[in-house]
């Protein structure tokens, strides 16, 4: 069985750092994507940046790029994705999700974690 | 980017009914297209993909149609299970889109 786990929930303070991770099982890890995706409170999804796992290189969404890293441990099947100093306006739900790349030269997403609830708060 | 957009953004429908959910992209995506329904509380789950293509597992009153710019989501006959926000996602580039979601609520 598929399965995205992704960690708990964080609170943190502004200018604080913070990595959460996704790791998968029940697949080939390094074979497929792996996408973020953030919610914000009571708002839409939006794509962050996506994640090869079996050579590490990462696209971001221009919204996102600079703001956060999205990395991959491959022996560890697992995802993350970083902030070097959070702002209030981070607090929101982090999804990862599996894709798997097609011949449009994109992708969408079979399998999500659970979500990671991010809240950044003084 | 290819801006989506959905329409209506809440719908207001009982057991039974047939539901109908429209998604429009600002620009051609041939039938690079999927819907997710999403629960409060919880994580996206992928209904269709390739605009009519159902996915395995779900029931088959859910089905997509379109092409181009102007696609639909029908829910043939409302569950209880089904009342739930729904997003359709473009995946013609790499950059990929949401629409805004619709909200399907109990009547």
């Amino acid at each position: 069985e598929v399965q995205l786990v992704q960690s708990g929930a964080e609170v943190k303070k502004p200018g604080d750092s913070l990595k959460i991770s996704c790791q998968g099982s029940g697949y080939i890890f390094n074979s497929y994507y792996i996408a973020w995706v953030r919610q914000m409170p009571g708002k839409g999804l939006e794509w962050m940046g996506i994640i090869y796992p079996g050579d590490s290189d990462a696209i971001y969404n221009p919204s996102f790029q600079g703001q956060v890293t999205i990395s991959a441990g491959k022996s560890i099947s697992t995802a993350y994705l970083q902030w070097s100093s959070l702002k209030a306006s981070d607090t929101a739900i982090y999804y990862c999700a599996r894709a798997e790349l097609l011949t449009s030269g994109s992708y969408f997403f079979d399998y999500w974690g659970q979500g990671a609830l991010v809240t950044v708060s003084s | 980017d290819i801006q989506m957009t959905q329409s209506p953004s809440t719908l207001s429908a009982s057991v039974g009914d047939r539901v109908t959910i429209t998604c429009r992209a600002s620009q051609s995506i041939s039938t690079w297209l999927a819907w997710y329904q999403q629960k409060p509380g919880k994580a996206p789950k992928l209904l269709i993909y390739k605009a009519s293509s159902l996915e395995s597992g779900v029931p088959s009153r859910f089905g997509g149609s379109g092409s181009g710019t102007e696609f639909t989501l029908t829910i043939s006959s409302l569950q209880p299970d089904d009342f739930a926000t729904y997003y359709c996602q473009q995946y013609n580039t790499y950059f990929v889109t949401f629409g805004g979601g619709t909200k399907v609520e109990i009547k």
